[in-house]
Protein backbone atom coordinates (compact mmCIF):
# COMPACT_ATOMS: atom_id res chain seq x y z
CA UNK A 1 0.00 0.00 0.00
CA UNK A 2 1.34 3.41 -0.34
CA UNK A 3 2.79 5.42 2.18
CA UNK A 4 1.70 8.69 3.85
CA UNK A 5 4.24 10.07 6.80
CA UNK A 6 4.19 12.49 9.52
CA UNK A 7 6.14 15.32 11.17
CA UNK A 8 6.85 15.46 14.29
CA UNK A 9 5.53 12.24 15.74
CA UNK A 10 5.31 14.07 19.27
CA UNK A 11 5.29 17.51 20.10
CA UNK A 12 5.43 19.64 23.36
CA UNK A 13 4.54 23.51 23.16
CA UNK A 14 3.71 26.32 25.18
CA UNK A 15 0.40 28.11 25.19
CA UNK A 16 0.24 30.63 22.92
CA UNK A 17 2.76 29.11 20.58
CA UNK A 18 2.29 27.77 17.07
CA UNK A 19 2.62 24.43 16.00
CA UNK A 20 3.23 22.92 12.60
CA UNK A 21 2.14 19.39 11.13
CA UNK A 22 3.49 18.14 8.28
CA UNK A 23 1.90 15.06 6.14
CA UNK A 24 3.55 13.88 3.52
CA UNK A 25 2.60 11.05 0.63
CA UNK A 26 5.39 9.56 0.07
CA UNK A 27 5.14 7.33 -2.97
CA UNK A 28 2.33 8.72 -4.80
CA UNK A 29 0.30 11.91 -5.42
CA UNK A 30 -2.78 13.13 -2.94
CA UNK A 31 -5.57 14.67 -4.40
CA UNK A 32 -7.27 15.64 -1.34
CA UNK A 33 -5.69 15.41 1.78
CA UNK A 34 -7.41 14.73 5.00
CA UNK A 35 -7.04 15.82 9.14
CA UNK A 36 -8.29 14.31 11.36
CA UNK A 37 -8.06 14.64 15.72
CA UNK A 38 -8.84 11.79 18.47
CA UNK A 39 -9.70 12.26 21.77
CA UNK A 40 -8.89 9.75 24.30
CA UNK A 41 -11.02 6.40 23.95
CA UNK A 42 -12.56 8.31 21.27
CA UNK A 43 -13.59 8.10 17.28
CA UNK A 44 -11.23 10.01 14.76
CA UNK A 45 -13.17 13.88 14.26
CA UNK A 46 -12.62 14.96 10.79
CA UNK A 47 -11.40 18.46 10.70
CA UNK A 48 -11.21 19.62 7.45
CA UNK A 49 -10.71 18.14 3.62
CA UNK A 50 -7.89 19.87 1.36
CA UNK A 51 -7.38 19.77 -2.44
CA UNK A 52 -4.01 20.44 -3.61
CA UNK A 53 -4.43 24.29 -4.78
CA UNK A 54 -7.67 25.07 -3.27
CA UNK A 55 -8.49 26.10 0.46
CA UNK A 56 -9.46 23.81 2.46
CA UNK A 57 -12.95 22.73 3.50
CA UNK A 58 -13.32 22.65 7.46
CA UNK A 59 -16.02 20.81 9.51
CA UNK A 60 -18.61 22.67 11.53
CA UNK A 61 -17.24 23.67 14.79
CA UNK A 62 -13.42 24.21 12.98
CA UNK A 63 -12.22 26.99 13.77
CA UNK A 64 -10.66 27.87 10.55
CA UNK A 65 -8.27 30.77 11.53
CA UNK A 66 -7.29 28.52 14.58
CA UNK A 67 -6.55 25.60 12.25
CA UNK A 68 -4.88 26.68 9.49
CA UNK A 69 -3.97 24.03 6.23
CA UNK A 70 -1.37 24.44 3.41
CA UNK A 71 -2.28 21.77 0.30
CA UNK A 72 0.37 23.62 -1.37
CA UNK A 73 1.78 20.47 -3.42
CA UNK A 74 0.45 17.22 -4.34
CA UNK A 75 2.79 15.32 -1.81
CA UNK A 76 2.39 17.73 1.01
CA UNK A 77 -0.59 19.10 3.38
CA UNK A 78 0.73 21.18 6.57
CA UNK A 79 -1.41 21.83 9.35
CA UNK A 80 -0.81 24.56 12.17
CA UNK A 81 -2.21 25.02 14.87
CA UNK A 82 -1.97 28.79 15.96
CA UNK A 83 -2.02 29.86 19.10
CA UNK A 84 -2.29 26.93 20.80
CA UNK A 85 -3.89 26.21 24.27
CA UNK A 86 -3.99 23.08 26.48
CA UNK A 87 -7.07 22.35 25.10
CA UNK A 88 -6.15 21.96 21.69
CA UNK A 89 -4.13 18.85 22.95
CA UNK A 90 -4.72 15.95 21.29
CA UNK A 91 -3.97 13.41 18.56
CA UNK A 92 -3.76 14.47 15.20
CA UNK A 93 -3.67 12.22 12.18
CA UNK A 94 -3.70 13.11 8.14
CA UNK A 95 -4.43 10.58 5.34
CA UNK A 96 -4.03 11.06 1.92
CA UNK A 97 -6.37 10.02 -1.39
CA UNK A 98 -4.56 9.74 -4.87
CA UNK A 99 -6.39 9.26 -7.92
CA UNK A 100 -5.15 5.64 -8.38
CA UNK A 101 -6.84 4.63 -5.21
CA UNK A 102 -9.91 3.77 -3.66
CA UNK A 103 -8.55 4.30 -0.58
CA UNK A 104 -7.44 6.46 2.42
CA UNK A 105 -3.99 6.16 3.66
CA UNK A 106 -3.33 7.06 7.25
CA UNK A 107 -0.26 8.75 8.70
CA UNK A 108 1.08 7.68 12.15
CA UNK A 109 -0.31 10.83 13.80
CA UNK A 110 1.04 13.17 15.53
CA UNK A 111 1.17 13.74 19.88
CA UNK A 112 0.42 17.43 20.52
CA UNK A 113 0.91 18.28 24.14
CA UNK A 114 0.39 22.51 24.81
CA UNK A 115 1.28 22.93 28.78
CA UNK B 1 -24.60 13.23 17.32
CA UNK B 2 -22.49 10.27 16.86
CA UNK B 3 -23.15 8.64 13.49
CA UNK B 4 -21.46 5.86 13.62
CA UNK B 5 -21.29 3.74 16.78
CA UNK B 6 -18.83 0.59 18.20
CA UNK B 7 -20.79 -0.23 21.50
CA UNK B 8 -18.36 -2.56 22.38
CA UNK B 9 -14.53 -0.63 23.76
CA UNK B 10 -13.07 -3.91 24.12
CA UNK B 11 -13.15 -7.95 22.90
CA UNK B 12 -11.42 -10.53 24.28
CA UNK B 13 -11.12 -13.58 22.22
CA UNK B 14 -8.97 -16.92 21.93
CA UNK B 15 -6.47 -17.80 19.47
CA UNK B 16 -8.27 -20.02 16.66
CA UNK B 17 -11.67 -18.80 17.34
CA UNK B 18 -14.22 -16.36 16.05
CA UNK B 19 -13.77 -12.42 16.69
CA UNK B 20 -16.76 -10.85 15.89
CA UNK B 21 -16.66 -6.67 16.23
CA UNK B 22 -19.95 -4.67 15.32
CA UNK B 23 -20.85 -1.21 14.52
CA UNK B 24 -24.32 0.61 14.50
CA UNK B 25 -25.07 3.63 12.13
CA UNK B 26 -27.80 6.37 12.05
CA UNK B 27 -27.63 7.67 8.73
CA UNK B 28 -28.99 6.02 5.99
CA UNK B 29 -27.13 8.24 3.25
CA UNK B 30 -23.94 6.48 4.01
CA UNK B 31 -23.00 3.86 0.99
CA UNK B 32 -19.77 2.88 2.00
CA UNK B 33 -19.16 1.07 4.93
CA UNK B 34 -15.18 0.20 5.81
CA UNK B 35 -12.77 -1.23 9.02
CA UNK B 36 -9.60 0.08 9.90
CA UNK B 37 -6.86 -1.68 12.01
CA UNK B 38 -4.85 0.90 14.40
CA UNK B 39 -2.03 -0.56 16.04
CA UNK B 40 -0.79 2.29 19.02
CA UNK B 41 1.15 4.80 17.68
CA UNK B 42 0.55 4.00 13.75
CA UNK B 43 -2.48 5.74 11.68
CA UNK B 44 -5.48 3.37 10.84
CA UNK B 45 -4.74 0.95 8.26
CA UNK B 46 -7.54 -0.12 5.84
CA UNK B 47 -9.01 -3.80 5.99
CA UNK B 48 -11.96 -4.59 4.25
CA UNK B 49 -15.14 -2.36 3.11
CA UNK B 50 -18.36 -3.08 1.68
CA UNK B 51 -21.07 -1.36 -0.45
CA UNK B 52 -24.48 -0.67 0.55
CA UNK B 53 -25.89 -2.41 -1.98
CA UNK B 54 -24.29 -5.68 -0.78
CA UNK B 55 -24.73 -7.57 1.94
CA UNK B 56 -21.54 -9.92 2.48
CA UNK B 57 -17.80 -9.33 1.41
CA UNK B 58 -15.60 -11.56 2.22
CA UNK B 59 -11.62 -11.50 2.10
CA UNK B 60 -9.61 -14.09 3.49
CA UNK B 61 -9.77 -14.25 7.77
CA UNK B 62 -11.68 -11.48 7.61
CA UNK B 63 -15.73 -11.43 6.52
CA UNK B 64 -18.44 -7.71 6.59
CA UNK B 65 -21.70 -8.48 6.83
CA UNK B 66 -23.84 -5.38 6.41
CA UNK B 67 -27.82 -5.26 7.51
CA UNK B 68 -29.24 -2.45 6.13
CA UNK B 69 -32.44 -2.67 7.66
CA UNK B 70 -31.28 -2.74 11.19
CA UNK B 71 -28.17 -0.23 10.20
CA UNK B 72 -25.83 -2.98 11.38
CA UNK B 73 -22.67 -3.93 10.18
CA UNK B 74 -20.35 -6.91 11.62
CA UNK B 75 -16.35 -7.57 11.39
CA UNK B 76 -15.84 -11.76 11.67
CA UNK B 77 -12.17 -12.46 11.75
CA UNK B 78 -11.97 -16.14 11.96
CA UNK B 79 -9.57 -17.57 12.66
CA UNK B 80 -8.41 -15.36 14.92
CA UNK B 81 -4.77 -14.86 15.68
CA UNK B 82 -2.67 -12.80 18.17
CA UNK B 83 -1.79 -10.31 15.48
CA UNK B 84 -4.69 -9.30 15.17
CA UNK B 85 -4.67 -7.79 18.60
CA UNK B 86 -5.51 -4.07 17.86
CA UNK B 87 -8.25 -1.35 17.96
CA UNK B 88 -10.48 -2.03 15.13
CA UNK B 89 -12.45 1.22 13.67
CA UNK B 90 -15.71 1.31 11.63
CA UNK B 91 -16.24 3.96 9.10
CA UNK B 92 -18.90 4.80 6.97
CA UNK B 93 -18.58 7.18 3.55
CA UNK B 94 -21.72 9.21 2.05
CA UNK B 95 -21.50 9.70 -1.78
CA UNK B 96 -18.75 8.61 -2.48
CA UNK B 97 -18.20 8.70 -6.22
CA UNK B 98 -15.85 7.12 -8.81
CA UNK B 99 -12.19 6.16 -7.11
CA UNK B 100 -12.84 7.87 -3.63
CA UNK B 101 -14.72 6.66 -0.52
CA UNK B 102 -14.38 10.86 0.63
CA UNK B 103 -15.20 11.76 3.97
CA UNK B 104 -15.58 9.15 6.89
CA UNK B 105 -16.99 9.42 9.71
CA UNK B 106 -15.46 6.91 12.06
CA UNK B 107 -17.17 4.79 15.26
CA UNK B 108 -15.06 4.83 18.59
CA UNK B 109 -12.65 1.95 17.98
CA UNK B 110 -13.23 -1.79 19.83
CA UNK B 111 -10.11 -2.72 21.20
CA UNK B 112 -9.52 -6.91 20.38
CA UNK B 113 -7.45 -8.78 22.44
CA UNK B 114 -6.75 -12.79 21.03
CA UNK B 115 -4.99 -14.63 23.46
CA UNK B 116 -2.78 -17.28 22.47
Amino acid sequence: GAVVSQHPSRVICKSGTSVKIECRSLDFQATTMFWYRQFPKQSLMLMATSNEGSKATYEQGVEKDKFLINHASLTLSTLTVTSAHPEDSSFYICSAEGSSYNEQFFGPGTRLTVL
Amino acid sequence: DQQVKQNSPSLSVQEGRISILNCDYTNSMFDYFLWYKKYPAEGPTFLISISSIKDKNEDGRFTVFLNKSAKHLSLHIVPSQPGDSAVYFCAASENAGGTSYGKLTFGQGTILTVHP
